[in-house]
C-alpha cells in the first residue's frame, strides 16, 4: 500500500520534448513537493502545494509548472526538456505546512538525450 | 554561506561503532531538524526529527541539537553495514522553507 507514488519511474526523452510526472499520496497530508536532485545528489526544492494552493515556488525556469488538481495529488509538466534537466524528481508530502516531516516518493529517473 | 553544511565524506567507520554525523546551519530562527537516511538509488527516508536543544533518542539513533551553536548531529550507535547510507540533514528556517544539506556519505566497514 505505497504512501507517496510517481509515474513513471524512468522516462528518457529527447530535448525539445514536453513530458508530466505524476504524483499522488494516500496519506492524508496537507502539503506536497517537487524536488529535483542533480548527478552530484544535491536534493533542492522546487515547488510546494498545500491544499492545491502553491506555497513555495523556487526559482525553476517557466518550462516547469506544477498542478494540484486535489490535495492529493501533484503534477509536473516540463515544456521544452533540455539536457540539463536530466535529474531524478522526487515528489514528497508533510502532514503540515512547509517545513514539516516529509515522506518522499520513490523518484522519476529522467534522462534527456 | 552555505545554508545546511554536511562534511561530503565518505565517513568510514567499523562495524559495531558509533557513526557520528555532524550538520551546521545559517538561520539562527530555524525551529525543526531533521535527519534523512538515503540508500544508492533510492529516495530520502525520514530517520529523526529534533525540535528543541538537547538529546532525542530512538533506537540505535540519536539526534542532538544546539542552536546556540547552529549544530545539528547524528549519532548511530552499533553501527551495521546495512547503515551504510547517504545521511542528509535537513532545517525549516524562518520562512517554514526546508533546506537539505549535500549529505555524508557513510561506509560501514564489516
Amino acid at each position: 500500500d505505497t504512501a507517496v507514488s510517481q509515474t513513471p519511474k524512468y522516462l528518457v526523452t529527447q530535448m525539445g520534448n514536453d513530458k508530466s510526472i505524476k504524483c499522488e499520496q494516500n496519506l492524508g497530508h496537507d502539503t506536497m513537493y517537487w524536488y529535483k536532485q542533480d548527478s552530484k545528489k544535491f536534493l533542492k526544492i522546487m515547488f510546494s502545494y498545500n491544499n492545491k494552493e502553491l506555497i513555495i515556488n523556487e526559482t525553476v525556469p517557466n518550462r516547469f509548472s506544477p498542478k494540484s488538481p486535489d490535495k492529493a495529488h501533484l503534477n509536473l509538466h516540463i515544456n521544452s526538456l533540455e539536457l540539463g534537466d536530466s535529474a531524478v524528481y522526487f515528489c514528497a508530502s508533510s502532514p503540515g505546512l512547509a517545513g514539516d516531516e516529509q515522506y518522499f516518493g520513490p523518484g522519476t529517473r529522467l534522462t534527456v538525450t | 554561506q552555505k545554508e545546511v553544511e554536511q562534511n561530503s565524506g565518505p565517513l568510514s567507520v567499523p562495524e559495531g561503532a558509533i557513526a557520528s554525523l555532524n550538520c551546521t546551519y545559517s538561520d539562527r530562527g530555524s525551529q525543526s531538524f531533521f535527519w534523512y537516511r538515503q540508500y544508492s538509488g533510492k529516495s530520502p527516508e525520514l530517520i529523526m526529527s529534533i525540535y528543541s536543544n538537547g538529546d532525542k533518542e530512538d533506537g540505535r539513533f540519536t539526534a542532538q541539537l544546539n542552536k546556540a551553536s547552529q549544530y545539528v548531529s547524528l549519532l548511530i550507535r552499533d553501527s551495521q553495514p546495512s547503515d551504510s547510507a547517504t545521511y542528509l540533514c535537513a532545517v525549516t528556517n524562518r520562512d517554514d522553507k526546508i533546506i537539505f544539506g549535500k549529505g555524508t556519505r557513510l561506509h560501514i566497514l564489516p
